[in-house]
């Protein structure tokens, strides 16, 4: 079953820590894995994009990984901000274009 | 630039009443169209998507549905609402490449009492 896990589904850190956020897929065949901002009450926005053969791409603060043999991806937020307070979505395209979502990472960063 | 706009922001509704929801895409033309549904604590559920004007597809049996009036315009209604018809209800745009990203609009936070 095609499936997306993420975890943790919430994190609270303080402001100017670094933290990493997970993402697991079962989604066969797999053709790219995305991860979204969500602000509460708003649409999710898109940071980053990762297809087969890229391991890491960096977006300002936000890097993400992707290892395509454990089928595992990563986001990591260094020197958060108040504003980095939102749901982190990570959304896998599979067969027939077909997205899977997952549940999200609700994180919020305290001063 | 392409813009996506979708109303009302919020909606409160007795069960039995009719829904509708609207959606509009600017700056783009033939874009996919998608309306998603956002449960507390889960993952968003496709429930419609359109290629093209009068082309609905559905992926989930329910209580809703979807019209494409016009090449940018998405319509999702409803005849009777149903209590579980609450959630957080978002349209989004995509293009046609497969690594195109979609494109959100603000959403609709519906409750149904």
């Amino acid at each position: 079953k095609n499936q997306v896990e993420q975890s943790p589904q919430s994190l609270i850190i303080l402001e100017g820590k670094n933290c990493t956020l997970q993402c697991n897929y079962t989604v066969s065949p797999f053709s790219n894995l995305r991860w979204y901002k969500q602000d509460t009450g708003r649409g999710p926005v898109s940071l980053t994009i990762m297809t087969f053969s890229e391991n890491t791409k960096s977006n300002g603060r936000y890097t993400a990984t992707l290892d395509a043999d454990t089928k595992q991806s990563s986001l990591h937020i260094t020197a958060s901000q108040l504003s980095d307070s939102a749901s982190y979505i990570c959304v896998v395209r599979g067969g027939y274009n077909k997205l899977i979502f997952g549940a999200g990472t609700r994180l919020a960063v305290h001063p | 630039s392409q813009t996506i706009h979708q109303w009302p922001a919020t909606l409160v509704q007795p069960v039995g009443s009719p829904l509708s929801l609207e959606c509009t895409v600017e700056g783009t033309s033939n874009p996919n169209l998608y309306w998603y549904r956002q449960a507390a604590g889960r993952g968003l559920q496709l429930l419609f998507y359109s290629v093209g004007i009068g082309q609905i597809s559905s992926e989930v049996p329910q209580n809703l549905s979807a019209s494409r009036p016009q090449d940018r315009q998405f319509i999702l209604s409803s005849k009777k609402l149903l209590l579980s018809d609450s959630g957080f209800y978002l349209c989004a745009w995509s293009g046609w490449d497969q690594n195109e990203k979609l494109f959100f609009g603000s959403g609709t936070q519906l409750s149904v009492l």
